[in-house]
């Protein structure tokens, strides 16, 4: 069983198309997030949900939309793609974001903007 | 601003050997740190992680010292094997921040057989 899923894997668009990356988890986790690694493999957390409320806000372009329409989803809207927003983005869940729990990590998806 | 700082970059080591990473850290309100693994096109995993309270913690193969004077902390992986070449990221975080972690820019480790 999969525990974090991200659809799709590989997302190829052109600059300004609008895409959207699927994350599902059932590990029963109150805590979802997503970070962007980009293409030195550094990894920043961009976003935050704790039973479907925003938590955690990075410094992001507000083209970048999550949304989180139950506790065990959290999709990522991209609005006008850009060139600089290829990189890979990882989808994670903890059990609740007041501890300092683990962080599981989806398989990521891989964005490439031509 | 970079508030965890990680090194080296790359590693290369020899099977049965030692790999060492090393991370230092600025803000002293950190109080949780573990070390995710990473293997090519997976996601991060987490290997061990320890609290401040405590100057070293071993799991198996795997141990992280912890230095809280020096504001620094490493990853000591005894008799390494093939199976642990993967990007090693360090990070941090502070329970007041609920889960927000801070990582390191990550080691690209090698064991060669």
């Amino acid at each position: 069983d999969t525990a974090v899923s991200q659809t799709p894997k590989y997302l190829v668009t052109q600059m300004g198309n609008d895409k959207s990356i699927k994350c599902e988890q059932n590990l029963g986790h109150d805590t979802m997030y997503w970070y962007k690694q980009d293409s030195k493999k550094f990894l920043k957390i961009m976003f935050s949900y704790n039973n479907k409320e925003l938590i955690i806000n990075e410094t992001v372009p507000n083209r970048f939309s999550p949304k989180s329409p139950d506790k065990a989803h959290l999709n990522l809207h991209i609005n006008s793609l850009e060139l600089g927003d290829s990189a890979v983005y990882f989808c994670a869940s903890s059990p609740w974001s007041a501890g300092q729990d683990t962080q599981y990590f989806g398989p990521g998806t891989r964005l490439t903007v031509l | 601003q970079q508030q965890v700082k990680q090194s080296p970059q790359s590693l290369i080591v020899q099977k049965g050997g030692i790999s060492i990473i090393n991370c230092a850290y600025e803000n002293t309100a950190f109080d949780y740190f573990p070390w995710y693994q990473q293997f090519p096109g997976k996601g991060p995993a987490l290997l061990i992680a320890i609290r401040p309270d405590v100057s070293e913690k071993k799991e198996g193969r795997f141990t992280i010292s912890f230095n809280k004077s020096a504001k620094q902390f490493s990853l000591h992986i005894m008799d390494s094997q093939p199976g642990d070449s993967a990007t090693y990221f360090c990070a941090a975080s502070q329970e007041t921040s609920g889960s927000r972690l801070t990582f390191g820019e990550g080691t690209q480790l090698t064991v060669n057989p």
